[in-house]
């Protein structure tokens, strides 16, 4: 049973450019969720999406950043005109059902450098 | 909003010296999680724990939840240099978010 995945596993863009990060969920998983990790700080929560919806997104920065998780396909975590301060590990997560009784499973992530 | 806060940030041991993390939640949790993150890894579930009160171990690691289930730690006996990583609390919050603490960097000296 395959895991998390996500990539690409390391990205680099110059300011001004778009990231686009995939996350594929664990087989049998359709809550997806996205944080972000700055280095050597803890995780923070940016959204939470089930297919075809987003359901919180009380995390994500109001401008540049998007999040999706269509019928078929990966879910996509999209940062347009990226700056500096956006360089992180973007972290993806998938869990059987939403709740505090299912653990979340956590992808490679995928480390963002903006120059 | 519900803030989970761990200390020691950072810990350097002697490999077989004890480690313990501290995290300490702003509300009540229905339960926590504890995952750990090798260097340039990813988080891996270790444990949750549900109960007030709760010890659980897995080997060297033995993790404790709080009466008040506030609180929590993770204690580890007899470090070894595989247990080098970043140990991470978790907690729910009142509208179903996995909020993380900080996180304690554990150093292991061989």
């Amino acid at each position: 049973n395959a895991g998390v995945m996500q990539n690409p596993r390391h990205l680099v863009r110059r300011r001004g450019q778009e990231a686009r990060l995939r996350c594929s969920p664990m087989k049998g998983h359709s809550h997806v969720y996205w944080y972000r990790q700055l280095p050597e700080e803890g995780l923070k929560f940016m959204v939470y999406l089930q297919k075809e919806n987003i359901i919180d997104e009380s995390g994500m920065p109001k401008e540049r950043f998007s999040a999706e998780f269509p019928k078929e396909g990966p879910s996509i975590l999209r940062i347009q005109q990226v700056v500096r301060g956006d360089s992180a590990a973007y972290f993806c997560a998938s869990s059987l059902s939403r709740g505090s009784s299912y653990e979340q499973y956590f992808g490679p992530g995928t480390r963002l450098t903006v120059t | 909003g519900q803030q989970v806060m761990q200390i020691p940030q950072y810990q350097h041991v002697q490999e077989g010296e004890d480690f313990t993390t501290y995290c300490n939640s702003s509300t009540t949790l229905s339960n926590i999680q504890w995952y750990k993150q090798r260097p340039g890894g990813h988080p891996v579930f270790l444990i949750q724990l549900v109960k007030s009160g709760e010890v659980k171990k897995q080997k060297r690691l033995t993790f404790q939840f709080g009466e008040a289930k506030k609180n929590s730690s993770l204690h580890i006996t007899a470090t070894q240099t595989t247990d080098v990583g970043t140990y991470f609390c978790a907690g729910y919050d009142y509208t179903g978010k996995l909020i993380f603490g900080q996180g304690t960097t554990l150093q292991v000296k061989p």
